[in-house]
């Protein structure tokens, strides 16, 4: 599987301002998925990030709020904008592995916004 | 639509006990199946996937899963669990055509073992 980094790994934040998170894989992927989990729940799908297009936002999730950058096949980037308490969640990437539609998932970056 | 049921929101069990960890799925499609753990203050581990072929699947660290589609069911078993099994556990469902990478996942069963 795939070896997946993020930065960072935990942050804390003030009202009002942006967090941009880096993902980085060890190997070029097409799929690059961006996933929040806030406190105590489930894993929600964010957007998908396909190299040379645009993101893909899933609903309740647009590109002011959650901008996303794929500038080649081993990075990407998520900015959580105009940051709220509400805000304050795990963010995680994840990128299709080998073995045609399974996710492999990095280590989630801990946002808190104060 | 696709949903994923996790009936049980904490699990706790003895050292060396056997656990099941129940998943339900409704899909109108056929589906592909997977778990996942997840350790404190870590990203997410897949334990196993159900792709097609077997509906009996074996995992990492012990685990296996089987897929029943007549209770549209993939409920995740250990014979005998570890301290070190200690984590939260989510399945996951997409639709089961290739290429379809849409994960639905469901709310997660803490797992607790006790010495």
């Amino acid at each position: 599987s795939a070896v997946i980094s993020q930065k960072p790994s935990r942050d804390i934040c003030q009202r009002g301002t942006s967090l941009t998170i880096q993902c980085q894989v060890d190997s070029q992927v097409t799929m690059m998925f961006w996933y929040r989990q806030q406190p105590g729940q489930s894993l929600t799908l964010i957007a998908t990030a396909n190299q040379g297009s645009e993101a893909t936002y899933e609903s309740g999730f647009v590109i002011d709020k959650f901008p996303i950058s794929r500038p080649n096949l081993t990075f990407s980037t998520l900015t959580v904008s105009n940051m709220s308490p509400e805000d304050s969640s795990i963010y995680l990437c994840s990128v299709e592995g080998a073995v045609t539609d399974t996710q492999y998932f990095g280590p989630g970056t801990r946002l808190t916004v104060l | 639509a696709q949903s994923v049921t996790q009936l049980d929101s904490q699990v706790p069990v003895f050292e060396e006990a056997p656990v099941e960890l129940r998943c339900n799925y409704s899909s109108s499609v056929s589906v592909y199946l997977f778990w996942y753990v997840q350790y404190p203050n870590q990203g997410l581990q897949l334990l196993l996937k159900y792709l097609s072929g077997s509906t009996l699947v074996k995992g990492i660290n012990g685990f296996e899963a089987e897929f029943n589609k007549s209770q549209t069911s993939f409920h995740l078993r250990k014979p005998s669990v570890h301290i070190s099994d200690t984590a939260e556990y989510f399945c996951a469902v997409s639709e089961g055509t290739s290429g379809t990478y849409k994960y639905i996942f469901g709310t997660g069963t803490r797992l607790k073992v006790l010495a």
